[in-house]
């Protein structure tokens, strides 16, 4: 079975631009979560979603909003990036909602803001 | 929300027992602690979750004391391909809340 997919792998932006990340998870799986991870802050929750209903929220700003779609694809939308946003996002699904030990991660996509 | 401290980094040989600490003094009584490994340019992987007293799977053990403000992770007999960062997370059990430590990073040497 495929692992969780995310495009791009890696992203230059300027700062002030908006950026959408995608992720496809595992086939089956409903639950979506996003994590950013930066050598500073380490790994932090943004959000996760389940059956296109996000049903978790991290302590981000609200440039940094989410959907789900039908299909579980999930999609994360940053606006107005900033320098600080330069991290690797991750993303991660699981079969049911708020499972963090049957939860599978993605390759995640390095973004980086200059 | 249960914040989590762990080393920054540690060294150990290959075939060495490791021991990783992650302090957590605010565990709620809800709250479940779980294990990741991270290799670069990965995503994490589960390694073991436990909610009290010992927890053993193929790969590792995770001891938590009575009463629960830190537990061990315990990798026998490490390997150099045990290099990686580890990261403790503690969170309610439907992880509606739940924090990240900051990871320690394991060095197995030769």
């Amino acid at each position: 079975k495929a692992g969780v997919t995310q495009t791009p792998r890696y992203l230059i932006k300027t700062r002030g631009q908006q950026v959408t990340l995608s992720c496809s998870p595992i086939s089956g799986h409903r639950s979506v979560s996003w994590y950013q991870q930066t050598p500073g802050q380490g790994l932090q929750f943004l959000f996760e979603y389940f059956s296109e209903t996000q049903r978790n929220k991290g302590n981000f700003p609200g440039r940094f909003s989410g959907r789900q779609f039908s299909n579980s694809r999930s999609e994360m939308n940053v606006s107005t990036l900033e320098l600080g946003d330069s991290a690797l996002y991750l993303c991660a699904s699981s079969l049911i909602a708020g499972d963090r030990k049957e939860q599978y991660f993605g390759p995640g996509t390095r973004l980086t803001v200059t | 929300l249960a914040k989590t401290t762990q080393p920054i980094s540690m060294d150990s040989y290959e075939g060495q027992e490791v021991n990783i600490t992650c302090s957590h003094n605010n565990i709620a009584t809800n709250d479940y602690i779980t294990w990741y490994q991270q290799f670069p340019s990965q995503g994490p992987r589960f390694i073991i979750q436990g909610y009290k007293t010992k927890v053993t799977n193929e790969v590792a053990s995770l001891f938590i004391p009575a009463d629960r403000k830190s537990s061990t992770l315990s990798l026998p007999r490490v390997s150099l391909s045990d290099t990686a960062v580890y990261y403790c997370l503690v969170g309610d059990k439907g992880f509606n809340k739940f924090y990240f430590g900051s990871g320690t990073k394991l060095n197995v040497k030769p």
